[in-house]
């Protein structure tokens, strides 16, 4: 079946650098890539998306590149600030488009 | 406008127990999608539901688990004879149109234990 693996699952930065987390995917037919973001007890935000029609998306200081070829994608944050800690999926859709299958999450914490 | 909500947010049920799980969409949102988080583990989807109609259960279990989302009123998750293993957050999210490449909105989840 479809699976995303992600990784790191920890990672740990200074305020100010960058952090980049990346993503695999299995289903050759995904065509669709959302990021969320989840505060401890908190409900999954969307952050980003990207469509496979695209290989790069940004949004101030938030960008993803997409790799359809080698089927992988990546969430890149620089000038990293305290608030940005959190819990980050990435997520890709299956072939039905009924469903997002996501990644197990990767903890990121800034320190000031 | 008031995002999705779930309710309850915390449910404490023994074994064998059912648990019902709440979820009513954003306004004008005919979408609904019902996904298990375990600790430390991502968001694994159990269903997609639209008016009336069950599109996707692929990801449901087999047994105990059903969902429904009437015309009127919220989407209803059931579990019967819940175990220790249904423990979970449960999270239910929303989307204006069909298919998931339209932004799911999520609700803040109901969080199930089971002892």
């Amino acid at each position: 079946g479809e699976n995303v693996e992600q990784h790191p699952s920890t990672l740990s930065v200074q305020e100010g650098d960058s952090a980049v987390i990346k993503c695999t995917y299995s289903d050759s037919a995904s065509n669709y890539f959302p990021w969320y973001k989840q505060e401890l007890g908190k409900r999954p935000q969307l952050i980003i998306d990207i469509r496979s029609n695209v290989g790069e998306k940004k949004d101030q200081r938030i960008a993803v590149t997409l790799n359809k070829t080698a089927k992988h994608f990546s969430l890149h944050i620089t000038e990293t600030q305290p608030e940005d800690s959190a819990v980050y999926f990435c997520a890709a859709n299956n072939q039905a488009g009924t469903a997002l299958i996501f990644g197990k999450g990767t903890t990121l914490s800034v320190s000031s | 406008n008031a995002g999705v909500m779930q309710n309850p947010r915390h449910l404490v049920r023994r074994r064998g127990q059912e648990a019902r799980l709440r979820c009513s969409p954003m306004k004008g949102h005919s979408h609904v999608y019902w996904y298990r988080q375990l600790p430390e583990e991502g968001l694994k989807f159990m269903v997609y539901l639209q008016k009336e109609n069950i599109i996707d259960e692929s990801g449901m279990p087999k047994e105990r688990f059903s969902a429904e989302f009437p015309k009127e009123g919220p989407s209803i998750l059931r579990i019967q004879q819940v175990v220790r293993g249904d423990s979970a957050a449960y999270f239910c999210a929303s989307s204006p149109e069909q298919g998931v490449e339209s932004p799911l909105h999520f609700g803040n989840g109901t969080r199930l234990t089971v002892t």
